[in-house]
């Protein structure tokens, strides 16, 4: 079993969906959360970043992390053709891991006009 | 600002060529990690280091050497390249601390060996 589970889609919505990307993972050691965003011949660039368990916001993107089901979520509202990209869910369990991610196998999300 | 610089952008080895991907950071940062992305494979750990003249292996290190003689650069060598090292590597930097868990990466080296 892999230690990150993302599905890994493809998934194409047209403009003003709201999309859901998942994870799970089986690391209870796991205490930081990450969704990177990576535009096609480009290196990730970190989206949202999340503490333990809860609900973080940033307009339009919501992260939910549910550690008692080790399962973490993003959504996107109001899609924008902009959003078309490879969407990786991250995860660190900190101290002495050294910033050491376990990445998920990534999701290509297509928004059409 | 120029962050986490990767060189080459490109490149095709032939089987058993060698070779050393370049990585520098202008950030100051302590860590810093070599990944490959294969397709829908997501990043896979090849070495990382927490500082000059401190390196340590990652899930996938067989096959690769690295070298951190300075804070700002930390090479990746590939010494007998084979086919199954066809894929995107990723240079990736953060400093060092709690709170500080965003990595900075590269644009990457696109590396086919033939």
């Amino acid at each position: 079993q892999k230690e990150v589970e993302q599905d890994p889609g493809p998934l194409s919505v047209p403009e003003g969906a709201i999309v859901s990307l998942n994870c799970t993972y089986s690391n209870s050691a796991f205490q930081y959360f990450m969704w990177y965003r990576q535009y096609s011949r480009k290196g990730p660039e970190l989206l949202m970043y999340t503490y333990s368990s809860g609900n973080k916001e940033d307009g339009r993107f919501t992260a939910q992390v549910d550690k008692s089901s080790k399962y973490i979520s993003l959504f996107i509202r109001d899609s924008q053709p902009s959003d078309s990209a490879t969407y990786l869910c991250a995860m660190d369990a900190g101290g002495t891991s050294y910033g050491k991610l376990t990445f998920g196998q990534g999701t290509i999300l297509t928004v059409h006009p | 600002n120029a962050g986490v610089t990767q060189t080459p952008k490109f490149r095709i080895l032939k089987i058993g060529q060698s070779m050393t991907l370049q990585c520098t950071q202008d950030m100051n940062h302590n860590y810093m990690y070599w990944y490959r992305q294969d397709p829908g494979m997501g990043l896979k750990l090849i070495y990382y280091s927490v500082g000059a003249g401190i390196t340590d292996k990652g899930e996938v290190p067989n096959g690769y050497n690295v070298s951190r003689s300075t804070t700002e650069d930390f090479p990746l060598r590939l010494e007998l390249a084979a086919p199954s090292q066809t894929s995107v590597y990723f240079c990736a930097s953060r400093p060092q601390g709690a709170g500080n868990e965003k990595l900075f990466f590269g644009s990457g080296t696109q590396l086919s060996v033939l």
